[in-house]
């Protein structure tokens, strides 16, 4: 099947501690991209890629840290500095075009600071 | 910058239209968007509409486009309690496919 993979769905994070998330694709997207939700606030950009080695940040990037090493992966690191990381995390995909940016989801991880 | 905005909450009973309103501030958008969230899920694309059109009707759906006023409706007709849900609205920054979303508005149908 087509689509994007998130792993772990679930993650418990003690406070001082880094934590990655997952996010695969099998899309053959160029751009991909991570939002974190929280409620009533919509999704905020955290970073994204729209090629291999390559990446940007977005609105909220302080405290979290990414790798593009692979077109297929787009790992995000929670970091200790993120002060409040307990949220919802997206990741999503593009075909990388200007025009029609159409994005496709992974199915998120919930991280739960304990 | 840009700035999308939805209300929070509407409620309406099943049978009933729903009316899903959105203003936004970067009249360069090519495309807007909705998307569709269930609990604890991602979100899926509804439907779309080109920034030169006014109206997209699919299924149940219709867009409806005011370019003037910055200002995108997503009607549902017939609602279900299936379509409970969170709806983004949301519009690319034509910078590199980036989507700009609103806080999304939570679909409440009550049978």
């Amino acid at each position: 099947d087509g689509g994007i993979t998130q792993s772990p769905k679930y993650l418990f994070r003690k406070e001082g501690q880094n934590v990655t998330l997952s996010c695969e694709q099998n899309l053959n997207h160029d751009a991909m991209y991570w939002y974190r939700q929280d409620p009533g606030q919509g999704l905020r950009l955290i970073y994204y890629s729209q090629i291999v080695n390559d990446f940007q940040k977005g609105d909220i990037a302080e405290g979290y840290s990414v790798s593009r090493e692979k077109k297929e992966s787009f790992p995000l690191t929670v970091t200790s500095a993120q002060k409040n990381p307990t949220a919802f995390y997206l990741c999503a995909t593009n075909n990388g075009g200007t025009l029609n940016t159409e994005a496709f989801f992974g199915q998120g991880t919930r991280l739960t600071v304990v | 910058g840009e700035d999308v905005e939805q209300s929070l909450f509407l409620s309406v009973r099943e049978g009933d239209s729903s009316v899903i309103n959105c203003t936004y501030t970067d009249s360069s958008s090519t495309y807007l968007y909705w998307y569709k969230q269930e609990p604890g899920a991602g979100l899926q694309l509804l439907t779309y509409i080109f920034s030169n059109m006014d109206m997209k009707q699919d299924q149940r759906l219709t867009v409806l486009l005011n370019k003037k006023d910055k200002h995108l409706s997503l009607r549902i007709a017939d609602t279900q309690t299936g379509d409970s849900a969170i709806y983004f609205c949301a519009e690319s920054d034509n910078q590199g496919g980036k989507l700009i979303f609103g806080q999304g508005t939570e679909l409440s149908v009550k049978p």
